[in-house]
């Protein structure tokens, strides 16, 4: 049940773009995007309930493809504040309030 | 507005020793509650979840068992720790099914 993520880990220089996809292999109800900082909890970035649907937060957009159950969160003109690991997160229709995280991807910026 | 505490921090257990961690939830009623396990390095694993008082789901079999004693109170326990018990231990909550989680501080804990 857990969506996997990849890349497993990227590194960046500042300024540069990048992009994370999350795949499951069961339908989606909603989309989550979490990042959490070395030894600190996971902070909420942004929610995509509707297929297609895609939002944005800052530089941070994420979009939503419900029939091919991924999603995808994009990283523009990176800063160094992006530095993380990145989890999507799922909750299966069949799964009740069940939710499953990611494999999550570890970002890196460098000056 | 919602703030969510755990307690404690960090935590040193030997191997057999009981556990209790504590949640609460200020500021919302009926939350949907989780607890979820993280080991180092590695990604969230959901423990247990809660939609309301008694009610617990488990999601891995093991040596953990959690209980909900009140609608924003949700306690994580172990009868005996193993060493694989240690990680770091968060607990989230929602307000309703569809709905981003927000995550408390975490309890580190470390099982020797």
């Amino acid at each position: 049940q857990q969506p996997v993520q990849s890349p497993q880990a990227v590194i960046l220089r500042e300024g540069e773009d990048a992009v994370i996809n999350c795949s499951s292999s069961k339908a989606l109800y909603s989309v989550h995007w979490y990042r959490q900082k070395h030894g600190e909890a996971p902070v909420f970035l942004m929610i995509l309930l509707k297929g297609g649907e895609q939002k944005g937060h800052e530089k941070i957009s994420a979009s939503f493809n419900e029939k091919k159950q991924q999603s995808s969160l994009y990283l523009t003109a990176s800063q160094l504040s992006y530095s993380g690991t990145y989890f999507c997160g799922t909750e299966p229709p069949e799964a009740g309030n069940q939710f499953y995280f990611g494999t999550g991807t570890s970002l890196t910026v460098i000056p | 507005s919602q703030t969510i505490h755990q307690w404690p921090a960090t935590l040193v257990q030997p191997v057999g020793s009981p556990l209790s961690l504590e949640c609460t939830v200020e500021g919302t009623s009926n939350p949907n509650l989780y607890w979820y396990r993280q080991a180092a390095g590695r990604g969230l694993q959901l423990l247990f979840y809660s939609v309301g008082i008694g009610q617990i789901s488990s999601e891995v079999p093991q040596n953990l068992s959690a209980s909900r004693p009140q609608d924003r109170q949700f306690i994580l326990s172990s009868k005996k720790l193993l060493l694989s018990d240690s990680g770091f231990y968060l607990c989230a909550w929602t307000p309703t099914s569809g709905y981003e989680q927000y995550f408390g501080p975490g309890t580190r804990l470390t099982v020797t």
